[in-house]
C-alpha cells in the first residue's frame, strides 16, 4: 500500500513551457485534491475532485487545469507556466465515509522551479 | 467563510521544555480540526484531529491538542520537547461537504539541545 504517491518529485522548466503533475493513490479515495505551498502562506488549495470524471476550483486556480479520467488519478496541468507558479505541489485523497473520512492523505510532494 | 490563524511562525524551545503552538480558527458552525507536521523535504503527517467528539484529542508523539470553543482555539501542546520534533506544524479547518481543507501559514519548531 502506497498511499499517495507524486510524479515527478522535481521539475525545471522554463517560461511558457507546459506540464503535467501525476498524482496517484491507492486507497479508494473518493477526494482528491491538490495544493500549493509558499513560505508564509501556508498550504492553498487549486482544484479538487469529489470523484472520477469531476473537478473543481479551490481558492487560487488561475493558471491550472485539473482531469480525473479514473478515480486513483488526478492530474495537474500547468499549460504556460510562469515564475509565480514556482513552489512545491501536494496532492492528497480523502475518502468519502468510513472512520477516516474527515482525514487527508498526503503525498510527498513536487518541487517546481519556473524560471 | 473559514480561516486559520497560528501566532507565531517560528517558535524555539530547549530540548524537554513545553511546547506550545497556537491555532485559532474562525468559523460559523463548530468545524473539525487538524493538526498536520511537516518534516523537511516531506509531504504532511497527521498529528490529530477533532471531529465533535472529546474536546481533548490525544495525537501520535506525545502531542495533545484541547478545542476551546468559547476561544476559538486548538492549540497543540507537548509536555517534554525532543530533538525529533523539530519540523514545520500546520493547522488546518475544515467543514464542508467535500472535506476542503483551510490551512494555517505554518509554526516553525526548533528545539535546542
Amino acid at each position: 500500500n502506497a498511499g499517495v504517491t507524486q510524479t515527478p518529485k522535481f521539475r525545471v522548466l522554463k517560461t511558457g513551457q507546459s506540464m503535467t503533475l501525476l498524482c496517484a493513490q491507492d486507497m479508494n479515495h473518493e477526494y482528491m485534491y491538490w495544493y500549493r505551498q509558499d513560505p508564509g502562506m501556508g498550504l492553498r488549495l487549486i482544484h479538487y475532485s469529489v470523484g472520477e470524471g469531476t473537478t473543481a476550483k479551490g481558492e487560487v486556480p488561475d493558471g491550472y487545469n485539473v482531469s480525473r479520467l479514473k478515480k486513483q488519478n488526478f492530474l495537474l496541468g500547468l499549460e504556460s507556466a510562469a515564475p509565480s507558479q514556482t513552489s512545491v505541489y501536494f496532492c492528497a485523497s480523502s475518502p468519502l465515509a468510513g472512520d477516516e473520512r474527515e482525514t487527508q492523505y498526503f503525498g510527498p510532494g513536487t518541487r517546481l522551479l519556473v524560471l | 467563510a473559514q480561516s486559520v490563524t497560528q501566532l507565531g511562525s517560528h517558535v524555539s524551545v530547549s530540548e524537554g521544555a513545553l511546547v506550545l503552538l497556537r491555532c485559532n480558527y474562525s468559523s460559523s458552525v463548530p468545524p473539525y480540526l487538524f493538526w498536520y507536521v511537516q518534516y523537511p523535504n516531506q509531504g504532511l503527517q497527521l498529528l490529530l484531529k477533532y471531529t465533535s467528539a472529546a474536546t481533548l484529542v490525544k495525537g501520535i508523539n506525545g502531542f495533545e491538542a484541547e478545542f476551546k470553543k468559547s476561544e476559538t482555539s486548538f492549540h497543540l501542546t507537548k509536555p517534554s520537547a525532543h530533538m525529533s520534533d523539530a519540523a514545520e506544524y500546520f493547522c488546518a479547518v475544515s467543514r464542508s461537504n467535500f472535506n476542503k481543507f483551510y490551512f494555517g501559514s505554518g509554526t516553525k519548531l526548533n528545539v535546542k539541545p
